[in-house]
């Protein structure tokens, strides 16, 4: 297993709340990634980093914003919660393989947003 | 855009039945990954397929990757109930990312 550490693990706020889900990893990879998934359902890039000081957004829209000041720390931030964000959220990093990247995730944090 | 699709989407199989879960490309992929996602779990790299016709065994679990490099299939002999869960195969994308398929859930019956 790999050493990627979310928190928090379950988390249940209310509408418009302001909120970060931390995302570190001690593997020294510099990409990272951000994934959203309901439950039994397809995993959906929001965003990811290439390193430090480097953010994208991924394939689905996401309201949510990231940064990357050091390259274990990947925290994600919604400004303003709504019922729509509730979800989990897997936090990624990568090492560059034979011929990809292989993807190590995190446990997840459970959002729920009443 | 680049698509991976997996069928089928839901497989419910009696436990010591054998279980297949095909991947498809809509372009050439240079490599093929697998995932499992156990419930509430989060997805645990599996393996990985470079060359064209490759198949690699972990146990029951047998993977194959498809001459033209655009499919693949992970094959689960007597399945048990240790292997429910939610399979994905992923590929790379554009931008170096990782495109996960659609994933198939097994539901394993005792």
């Amino acid at each position: 297993e790999a050493d990627i550490y979310q928190t928090p693990r379950y988390l249940v706020i209310g509408t418009g709340k302001k909120i970060t889900l931390e995302c570190s990893q001690t593997m020294g990879h510099d990409k990272m990634y951000w994934y959203q998934q309901d439950p039994g359902m397809e995993l959906h890039l929001i965003h990811y980093s290439y390193g430090v000081n480097s953010t994208e957004k991924g394939d689905l829209s996401s309201e949510s914003t990231v940064s990357r000041i050091r390259t274990e720390h990947f925290p994600l931030t919604l400004e303003s919660a709504r019922p729509s964000h509730t979800s989990q959220y897997l936090c990624a990093s990568s090492e560059p393989g034979i011929s990809g990247n292989t993807i190590y995730f995190g446990e997840g944090s459970w959002l729920t947003v009443v | 855009g680049q698509q991976v699709m997996q069928i089928p989407q839901y497989q419910h199989v009696q436990e010591g039945e054998d279980f297949t879960t095909y991947c498809n490309s809509s372009t050439t992929l240079s490599n093929i990954q697998w995932y499992k996602q156990r419930p509430g779990g989060h997805p645990v790299f599996l393996i990985q397929l470079v060359k064209s016709g490759e198949v690699k065994k972990q146990k029951r679990l047998t993977f194959q990757f498809g001459e033209a490099k655009k499919n693949s299939s992970l094959h689960i002999t007597a399945t048990q109930t240790t292997d429910v869960g939610t399979y994905f195969c992923a590929g790379p994308g554009m931008a170096d990312k990782l495109i996960f398929g659609t994933g198939t859930r097994l539901q394993v019956f005792p």
